[in-house]
């Protein structure tokens, strides 16, 4: 099947461990996104890549560290987890950058801090 | 498996006149839709939603629809303005879990 897929989807974690989010896209898309989901279902884009280089890093704290090993993969680490962390965190990947419409999301993995 | 879909990649219309965008599921237990804008650059913004107990919500110029029988649901804007022009995203999720997001519809607003 062709998609955006992330791994987990669940994940449940203490404060202060390190974690990280796998994502994966076999579409051939050049650009990979991360984006967090709050409680009031706002999408905050977190991190763009393109072709493995980063064009869009917003105001995120340095714990969160995104690594694209190739095009298709755009991992999310995330040092010191914070209770505020928790939230819903979505994948996606789009064909070329910003002018293309052609979004597909990955389900989504949820991140419990506890 | 893409259980949301918007079909019609792009729509041009006049400032002035409706727009209408569209979205099928196929996952009859979503219980929440939702309809996202998105400019260039930016990342989306929540625009409207619905849950399956209602077959309307509007919000000033945005309506949304929900046929749940034939599994579509639709986002009006009336009166249609330049600014509206961007991507627009459904959503649609089940007991608040696993959202699933359509393609995207380019909506071009022209003066």
């Amino acid at each position: 099947d062709t998609a955006v897929s992330q791994t987990p989807k669940y994940l449940v974690t203490q404060m202060g461990n390190d974690k990280s989010i796998k994502c994966e896209q076999n579409l051939g898309h050049d650009t990979m996104y991360w984006y967090k989901q709050d409680s009031k279902k706002f999408l905050k884009i977190m991190f763009s890549y393109n072709n493995k280089e980063l064009i869009i890093n917003e105001t995120v704290p340095n714990r969160f560290s995104p690594k694209s090993p190739d095009k298709a993969h755009l991992n999310l680490h995330i040092n010191s987890l914070e209770l505020g962390d928790s939230a819903v965190y979505f994948c996606a990947s789009s064909p070329t950058g910003e002018s293309n419409y052609g979004y597909t999301f990955g389900s989504g993995t949820r991140l419990t801090v506890v | 498996d893409q259980q949301v879909k918007q079909n019609s990649p792009s729509l041009s219309v006049q400032e002035g006149r409706i727009s209408i965008l569209n979205c099928d599921y196929t996952n009859s237990m979503f219980d929440y839709f939702l309809w996202y804008k998105k400019y260039p650059a930016e990342g989306p913004t929540f625009l409207i939603s619905i849950s399956s107990i209602k077959d309307k919500n509007e919000d000033g110029r945005f309506t949304v629809f929900l046929n749940k029988s034939a599994k579509h649901l639709s986002l009006h804007i009336v009166p249609s303005q330049p600014g509206d022009s961007a991507v627009y995203f459904c959503a649609a999720s089940a007991d608040n879990n696993d959202m699933r997001f359509g393609a995207g519809t380019r909506l071009t607003v022209k003066p």
